[in-house]
């Protein structure tokens, strides 16, 4: 069954340029968030989506990362004036419902390197 | 949110019982347990959720004592395709928008 894809898979970019990242969720899914897992490290929390509503957005290091998810499937996190410290695993999640009882569902996500 | 602290690696052998124990001291009477694996360049994978006692499906067991500071993932009999991180987290289920909170996981390494 079609799970959560993400493109790319992988991105290379160099110091200063803006990247977008997608994720598609299961179709269906109210909730869907976006973390970050630097290498050796647990995935952390960026931002948090409940259809198109962006309910939380406490995790984003910066006002460079901006995360959108306008007509309440299809997200994209945007990156601007991408630095070193950036590069790291992006993954997305998504689930049927809303609160920790909902099994959340991840992405392969997409691996960003920043030259 | 309710810190998890749990060893950051274990070695086991094809065929064993491997237990990891997550310490959360802290817990809050909402919080449930929640347990995740994750194998090298995928996103995690949910392998089981509990509030107290113990629940089992096809895949793990969790053991959680009375006064729920710790718990216990249990896989039966692992083989190779056990080895991966898994992250033990602790979450309220009253707040419609939580995140999951990963730790540093413990990296489980079965051995032929």
């Amino acid at each position: 069954g079609a799970g959560v894809s993400q493109s790319p898979r992988y991105k290379v970019a160099k110091r200063g340029q803006d990247v977008a990242l997608r994720c598609d969720p299961i179709s269906g899914h109210v909730s869907l968030f976006w973390y970050q897992q630097a290498l050796g490290q647990g995935p952390e929390f960026l931002t948090y989506f409940q259809n198109e509503a962006q309910l939380d957005k406490s995790g984003l290091p910066s006002d460079r990362f901006f995360a959108e998810r306008p007509e309440g499937s299809v997200s994209t996190l945007k990156i601007q004036r991408t630095q070193q410290e950036d590069s790291a695993v992006y993954l997305c999640a998504s689930s049927l419902g809303t609160g920790v009882r909902n099994e959340q569902f991840f992405g392969p996500g997409t691996r960003l390197t920043v030259l | 949110l309710a810190k998890t602290t749990q060893p950051i690696s274990m070695d086991s052998y094809e065929g064993q019982e491997v237990n990891i124990t997550c310490s959360h001291n802290n817990i809050a009477t909402n919080d449930y347990i929640t347990w995740y694996q994750q194998f090298p360049s995928q996103g995690p994978r949910f392998i089981i959720q509990g509030y107290k006692t113990k629940v089992t499906n096809e895949v793990a067991s969790l053991f959680i004592p009375a006064d729920r500071k710790s718990s216990t993932l249990s896989l039966p009999r692992v083989s190779l395709s056990d080895t991966a991180v898994y992250y033990c987290l602790v979450g309220d289920f009253y707040n419609a928008g939580n995140m999951l909170t990963f730790g540093g996981g413990t990296r489980l390494m079965v051995k032929p």
